[in-house]
C-alpha cells in the first residue's frame, strides 16, 4: 500500500494564526481524505481532496476554514485558518490501500498534532 | 449518534488476559475494518472483514463479522503489552466513518 509522509509532525500555535499541513503519497491516487481526530476522539472527515477539482467538504466544515490544496496526484495540503484552542486536534491524511479496495480500505499518514494556545 | 458504537470505551487489563471489543451499528455494511493506532502514529489497517459470519484470524487476534454484517468482534488471546493502543472499527457507506474506539492498556 501507498506510503504517506506528513508534515509537520507535531506544532504549537498562537490563536488566530493559520497552519498548512502537507501530505506527500509515494504513488500517484485518485482520492486523498483529510481527518481530524479531536483529544480521545475518533476521527471525523473533514473534507475529500480531489485533483483538478474543488474539495469536497463533510457537514461542519467549510473551506473558508479548512482551505485545501491538491495540485497533483501525489500531493495535499490542508490549512487551518484563524485557529482557535478548539482547533487542537490531530490532523491525518489518508488514501485508499489500493485501487481494487476503493474509498473503502484506507492507509494513514502519521498525523500532524496541533496545539492551538 | 454513533453509526458504529464500540465498546467497551476503555479496557485495562493484565498482560496474559485474553478479551474481547465490541463495534456494533443498526446499519448494514458492505465491509468493516478494523484499525489499531498507537500514541503519535495514524491508524494502522488490521483486517478487513466482507462475508457475513466470516472469522479471520491475525496471531492472536480473531475478527469476526456478524451475520447480518451489522457488527463485528475483535478478540484478543493472551493479550501483550504490545497490544496496547486505540482500536478502531470502520465501515463505509456513504464515505468511511470511524467508531469511538476502544483504548486498550495492557500491563506488564
Amino acid at each position: 500500500s501507498a506510503v504517506i509522509s506528513q508534515k509537520p509532525s507535531r506544532d504549537i500555535c498562537q490563536r488566530g494564526t493559520s497552519l498548512t499541513i502537507q501530505c506527500q503519497v509515494d504513488s500517484q491516487v485518485t482520492m486523498m481524505f483529510w481527518y481530524r481526530q479531536q483529544p480521545g476522539q475518533s476521527l471525523t472527515l473533514i473534507a475529500t481532496a480531489n485533483q483538478g477539482s474543488e474539495a469536497t467538504y463533510e457537514s461542519g466544515f467549510v473551506i473558508d476554514k479548512f482551505p485545501i490544496s491538491r495540485p497533483n496526484l501525489t500531493f495535499s495540503t490542508l490549512t487551518v485558518s484563524n485557529m482557535s484552542p478548539e482547533d487542537s486536534s490531530i490532523y491525518l491524511c489518508s488514501v485508499p490501500v489500493d485501487s481494487h479496495s476503493g474509498a473503502n480500505v484506507l492507509t494513514f499518514g502519521a498525523g500532524s498534532r496541533l496545539t492551538v494556545l | 449518534t454513533q453509526l458504529l458504537e464500540q465498546s467497551p470505551q476503555f479496557l485495562s487489563i493484565q498482560e496474559g488476559e485474553n478479551l474481547t471489543v465490541y463495534c456494533n451499528s443498526s446499519s448494514v455494511f458492505s465491509s468493516l475494518q478494523w484499525y489499531r493506532q498507537e500514541p503519535g502514529e495514524g491508524p494502522v489497517l488490521l483486517v478487513t472483514v466482507v462475508t457475513g459470519g466470516e472469522v479471520k484470524k491475525l496471531k492472536r487476534l480473531t475478527f469476526q463479522f456478524g451475520d447480518a454484517r451489522k457488527d463485528s468482534s475483535l478478540h484478543i488471546t493472551a493479550a501483550q503489552p504490545g497490544d496496547t493502543g486505540l482500536y478502531l472499527c470502520a465501515g463505509a457507506i456513504h464515505d468511511m466513518r470511524f467508531g469511538a474506539g476502544t483504548r486498550l492498556t495492557v500491563k506488564p
